[in-house]
């Protein structure tokens, strides 16, 4: 059974840094390309990044550009999120996501992030 | 990056077919076969309905299907059932700099 499971959320003064995990299990982690996805409270869906199997291409939202990193360690079958210089509108459940081909077969339960002083 | 454009709500009689509209450009939904449509229910995590347009994984229904003309998707549901309530979102790889743009999301209300 695929699992994904997402931690270090939680509560951070704006400005701030945070770094989120995602702990896969159930599949061969490396054959994959893996997301962030997040939604705010009350709000939809928003694409936050991508990292291809082999981290060799990544992408990010132009609203977290130059701010968040995505990584992946395929040793440690987990995937990785460093939020940092954090505002009131990063304010969200963070979703990791496994991709195959152009959709979102699987989902973690999301770990929750609030930007607030 | 603009979102992909979808109704904010749709509504159907239990039986009845509808179909959620999923609108963007060419450097999105109308360049690539990489559409997919997502389902979720209050408090839940997304659950992928369909992909690469018109594809559905195995489970979903099959009263679920997908499709693309030019830059609009759709989603069809038909012989709506109660359990069909929930917010649909959309989702297309973009050429832009970013890969990826969801939709706003369509809430479905089944009279």
């Amino acid at each position: 059974e695929v699992q994904l499971v997402e931690s270090g959320g939680g509560l951070v003064q704006p400005g701030r840094s945070l770094r989120l995990s995602c702990a896969a299990s159930g599949f061969t982690f490396d054959d994959y390309a893996m997301h962030w996805v997040r939604q705010a409270p009350g709000k939809g869906l928003e694409w936050v990044s991508g990292i291809s199997w082999n981290s060799g291409s990544i992408g990010y939202a132009d609203s977290v550009k130059g701010r968040f990193t995505i990584s992946r360690d395929n040793a440690k079958n987990s995937l990785y999120l460093q939020m940092n210089s954090l505002r009131a509108e990063d304010t969200a459940l963070y979703y990791c996501a496994k991709s195959v081909g152009g959709g979102y077969v699987d989902w973690g339960q999301g770990t929750l992030v609030t930007v607030s002083s | 990056q603009s979102a992909l454009t979808q109704p904010a709500s749709v509504s159907g009689s239990p039986g009845q077919s509808i179909t959620i509209s999923c609108t963007g450009t060419s450097s999105d939904v109308g360049g690539y076969n990489y559409v997919s449509w997502y389902q979720q229910h209050p408090g839940k995590a997304p659950k992928l309905m369909i992909y690469d347009v018109s594809n559905r994984p195995s489970g979903v229904s099959n009263r679920f299907s997908g499709s693309k003309s030019g830059n609009t998707a759709s989603l069809t549901i038909s012989g709506l059932q109660a359990e069909d309530e929930a917010d649909y979102y959309c989702s297309s790889y973009t050429s832009s700099s970013t890969s990826r743009v969801f939709g706003g999301g369509t809430k479905l209300t089944v009279l």
